[in-house]
């Protein structure tokens, strides 16, 4: 089955950008998907394959994908994105897999 | 826009059969893919399987053997059961409409979720 690995946890100070990583092997040829769960509410998609964002998410957030390694990268860092942050990918042995999931503190 | 709605019993007997349903409002279940995901509490998401509106479906291997997602399209909702459960399946339930391309689907619209408790 295809893993997707993320780090536990991510730290980053208020105005400065985050840097969530995803690793899968040769995930760069997959589109990733990026997901934000606050505490006590349902994941909302804030990227869609790699680096599309849906109408009512803000610019801050964008993402990439290459290699080995995809990014979802949210600028100027506010209170209001402290969450955990899912990706997930389409495989065809495994079909929707996710990674484990980082905590985004905002310092 | 689409609204889903998870109910069901919040607490299910060891060996038991968990059974949610999952009601769609704002649009139709008709022509869409339709999944059921779960979260243990303080853990990471779990895909269980989906469902196309024709009832075709599709599960994690990990739980095939277990888990039964249906579709009634005259009452626009779809459903979950889950077999011989045990506390391992306890976690926060939610059904989602898996949209996007076909060959990489991705989890648009989720319900709030609700909680299942495994105990005797």
């Amino acid at each position: 089955s295809y893993v997707l690995t993320q780090p536990p946890s991510v730290s980053v100070a208020p105005r400065k950008a985050a840097r969530i990583t995803c690793e899968g092997n040769n995930i760069g040829s997959k589109s990733v998907h990026w997901y934000q769960q606050k505490p006590g509410q349902a994941p909302v998609l804030v990227v869609h394959d790699d680096s599309d964002r849906p109408s009512d998410i803000p610019e801050r957030f964008s993402g990439s994908n290459s290699g080995n390694t995809a990014t979802l990268t949210i600028s100027r860092v506010e209170a209001g994105d402290e969450a955990d942050y899912y990706c997930q990918v389409w495989d065809s042995s495994s079909d929707v897999v996710f990674g484990g999931g980082t905590k985004l503190t905002v310092l | 826009q689409v609204q889903l709605q998870e109910s069901g019993p919040g607490l299910v007997k060891p060996s038991e059969t968990l059974s949610l349903t999952c009601t769609v409002s704002g649009g139709s279940i008709s022509g869409d893919y339709w999944s059921w995901i779960r979260q243990p509490p303080g853990k990471g998401l779990e895909w269980l399987g989906y469902v196309f509106y024709t009832g075709s479906t599709n599960y994690n291997p990990s739980l095939k053997s277990r888990v039964t997602i249906s579709v009634d399209t005259s009452k626009n909702q779809f459903s979950l059961k889950l077999s011989s459960v045990t506390a391992a399946d306890t976690a926060v339930y939610y059904c989602a409409s898996l949209g996007g391309d076909f060959r990489s689907p991705y989890l648009d619209y989720w319900g709030q979720g609700t909680l299942v408790t495994v105990s005797s």
